[in-house]
């Protein structure tokens, strides 16, 4: 069984300002991989980031890093110098022999 | 712009209504993907085509009927279906179903049905 929980269900981060959003998981699976997704208002699931499990570097994507903690079962977000693009509900994601999907967290920007 | 593409975005139909979701990706990918997203919900998995044929099925009611005609078109055909079925229908696209980094999930834009 695979398992993806995200604590916070809002969180808010003023403009240019970092921001980290959490993310535990479980699975049985010894491979398996990680993956952050921004769904904006226009529904759309953007692929953010993503992890495969076995690679010890956190993966990094321009503002957007993870900090990937294996031990933990936690793969968490961090975004900096925030924009208002950012804005968005952000779903974290494990794959292992299908994609599950965390409850999400709303991601507000203030500017 | 999105490299999977839905049609129609809306749909509203009556519980008695025959109508289908369309997805269709020119990327290539041999794995492709239905989801129902209920409102400030996750993405839940319905369905699964691999190479076309039917990999996984979610234990979902027979009133969604999934079609491949082929390798870049997947379809959802509706019928009676239920108030509670109103949601946001993603369709979505990997090079294969092997969840590798290199092969994430695309998703279209969606499907908002709405049954009355």
């Amino acid at each position: 069984a695979q398992t993806v929980t995200q604590s916070q269900p809002e969180m808010s981060v003023q403009e240019a300002e970092t921001v980290t959003l959490s993310c535990t998981y479980d699975t049985s699976e010894s491979d398996y991989y990680l993956f952050w997704y921004k769904q904006p208002p226009s529904r759309q699931m953007i692929l953010v980031i993503r992890q495969e499990a076995y690679k010890q570097q956190n993966a990094t994507e321009n503002r957007f890093s993870v900090n990937f903690q294996k031990a933990a079962k936690s793969f968490s977000l961090k975004i900096s110098d925030s924009q208002l693009g950012d804005a968005a509900m952000y779903f974290c994601a494990l794959y292992g022999n299908k994609l599950v999907f965390g409850a999400g967290t709303i991601l507000r920007v203030k500017s | 712009d999105t490299e999977v593409t839905q049609t129609p975005k809306h749909l509203v139909m009556g519980m008695t209504n025959k109508k289908s979701l369309k997805c269709e990706q020119h990327m290539g990918h041999r794995a492709m993907y239905w989801y129902k997203q209920k409102a400030k919900k996750p993405p839940e998995l319905m369905f699964v085509y691999s190479y076309e044929k039917l990999s996984i099925n979610e234990s979902v009611p027979s009133r969604f009927s999934p079609e491949c005609p082929n390798s870049s078109l997947l379809n959802l055909h509706l019928h009676a279906l239920q108030p509670e079925d109103s949601a946001l229908y993603l369709c979505a696209s990997s090079q294969d179903v092997i969840g590798t980094v290199n092969q994430p999930q695309h998703f279209g834009d969606g499907t908002r049905l709405s049954i009355l």
